[in-house]
């Protein structure tokens, strides 16, 4: 099966701390690309990152940075040093090499940052 | 490159109309998707097109709905006589291929009175 879990629903911080969003998901192939977007409240979606599955090298963009575990099915994100502008839904998303199935994502993390 | 085009970006219906929702690809772009997104959950894919074909219509309702993308002019999303629970935002999205990032549009609110 193709699937995205995002397990955190919601998740709560303070502004200035650090947070981490878990995206794990499940594909039989060994071609298949990752994504991440964010939906701020004002209702868009914003394309953030993609990253293949031979391409394992963490990226950093930022206060953004992704860490993308094969052994785990992982591709977390963390938002360093998080501000109140940070506040918004992100998903993770799969998309593979095989059969006409586009972009599968996960439900989604809704990050609020306090101030 | 003016980026995914949507509208209108409000729509209101009373039950039993239709409703036709429009989206411009970017420029380039020949792969187009519909995904619905109901007030607090995330995307439900609907349809994926591709230049007056439908590749994937595994997340459209079988009755009511209908999605085509000619060779000239916007993708077009249509549900017929509309129910209350057609009410959401509907979001198109498009790519250069279909494992690429997708670009969506501001997408559109549709309110069934």
């Amino acid at each position: 099966a193709q699937k995205v879990t995002q397990a955190q629903t919601e998740i709560s911080v303070v502004e200035k701390e650090d947070v981490t969003l878990d995206c794990v998901y499940e594909t039989r192939d060994t071609t298949y690309y990752l994504f991440w977007y964010k939906q701020p409240p004002s209702g868009e979606l914003v394309f953030l990152i993609r990253r293949n599955s031979f391409d394992e090298q963490n990226e950093i963009s930022g206060r953004y940075s992704w860490n993308f575990q094969k052994s785990t099915s992982s591709f977390n994100f963390t938002i360093t040093a998080s501000q109140v502008v940070d506040s918004a839904v992100y998903f993770c998303a799969l998309s593979f090499d095989s059969g006409n199935t586009p972009l599968v994502f996960g439900k989604g993390t809704r990050l609020s940052v306090i101030a | 490159n003016a980026g995914v085009m949507q509208n209108p970006r409000h729509l209101v219906r009373r039950r039993g109309q239709e409703a036709r929702l429009r989206c411009s690809p970017m420029k380039g772009h020949s792969h187009v998707y519909w995904y619905r997104q109901l007030p607090e959950e995330g995307l439900k894919f609907m349809v994926y097109l591709q230049k007056e074909n439908i590749i994937d219509e595994s997340g459209m309702p079988k009755e009511r709905f209908s999605a085509e993308f000619p060779k000239e002019g916007p993708s077009i999303l249509r549900i017929q006589q509309v129910v209350r629970g057609d009410s959401a935002a509907y979001f198109c999205a498009s790519s250069p291929d279909r494992r690429f990032e997708q670009y969506f549009g501001p997408g559109t609110r549709l309110t069934v009175t």
